[in-house]
């Protein structure tokens, strides 16, 4: 499988601030990206997938997508305790197989 | 929409014995289902890719005589762990896509696995 690099270590944000996370993906014909989160012990829950260049905003979150950097972002806006979890960068590629990132930890603080 | 379960959510067994877990889409077809593996605080990892009445697709690495997956319908999938060990010992979890046009996978709960 391809590389999916989410390289930042846990990021702690106060409650209401913006939590920023990046991600860097090897496969340049990569078409459909997707941003999970994973609660501690639970599965993967989708939030937003992002397929074309510029910004998908939905609620709180928003996905950055630039394909010519092959670079995805997830802003989560005036985060709050209960965004506290697991993030997944997700790249699909041309078998239809999600290629995962490490993820970062995301931990806001009330 | 687009809820897929897992059962059993949590199996506890002895070396040696097999292990089957179902994996269901609720609410719709799901022409691929996927299996993943996660162990404590790392990523997922792909297992193998499994298609509606056709062989499942094991990626390097995986024992497919090991992890028997069946893909009988529309909206089940099986993984059988045969003989486990406590190396075996792990977060399943599937996930399943509506084939053309429905791009995004949706994960079951999971099946976390302890072989003693």
């Amino acid at each position: 499988q391809k590389e999916v690099e989410q390289n930042s270590g846990p990021l702690s944000v106060p409650e209401g601030a913006i939590a920023s996370l990046n991600c860097t993906y090897s496969d340049r014909v990569s078409q459909s990206f997707f941003w999970y989160r994973q609660y501690s012990g639970k599965s993967p829950e989708l939030i937003m997938s992002i397929y074309s260049n510029g910004d998908k905003e939905d609620g709180r979150f928003t996905a950055q997508l630039n394909k010519a950097s092959q670079y995805v972002s997830l802003l989560i806006r005036d985060s709050q305790p209960s965004d506290s979890a697991t993030y997944l960068c997700a790249v699909k590629d041309g078998n239809n197989r999600l290629a995962f990132g490490k993820g970062n930890q995301v931990v806001v603080i009330p | 929409g687009a809820v897929v379960s897992q059962h059993p959510s949590r199996v506890i067994c002895k070396s040696g014995t097999s292990v089957k877990i179902e994996c269901r889409s609720l609410d719709f077809q799901a022409t691929t289902m996927f299996w993943y593996r996660q162990f404590p605080k790392k990523s997922l990892m792909l297992m193998a890719t499994s298609n509606e009445g056709s062989k499942a697709t094991y990626e390097q690495g995986v024992e497919k005589d090991k992890f028997l997956i069946n893909h009988a319908s529309l909206t089940l999938s099986t993984l059988t762990v045969t003989s486990a060990h406590p190396e075996d010992s792990s977060f399943y979890i599937c996930s399943a896509s509506g084939g053309p046009g429905y791009n995004e996978q949706f994960f079951g709960p999971g099946t976390r696995l302890t072989v003693l």
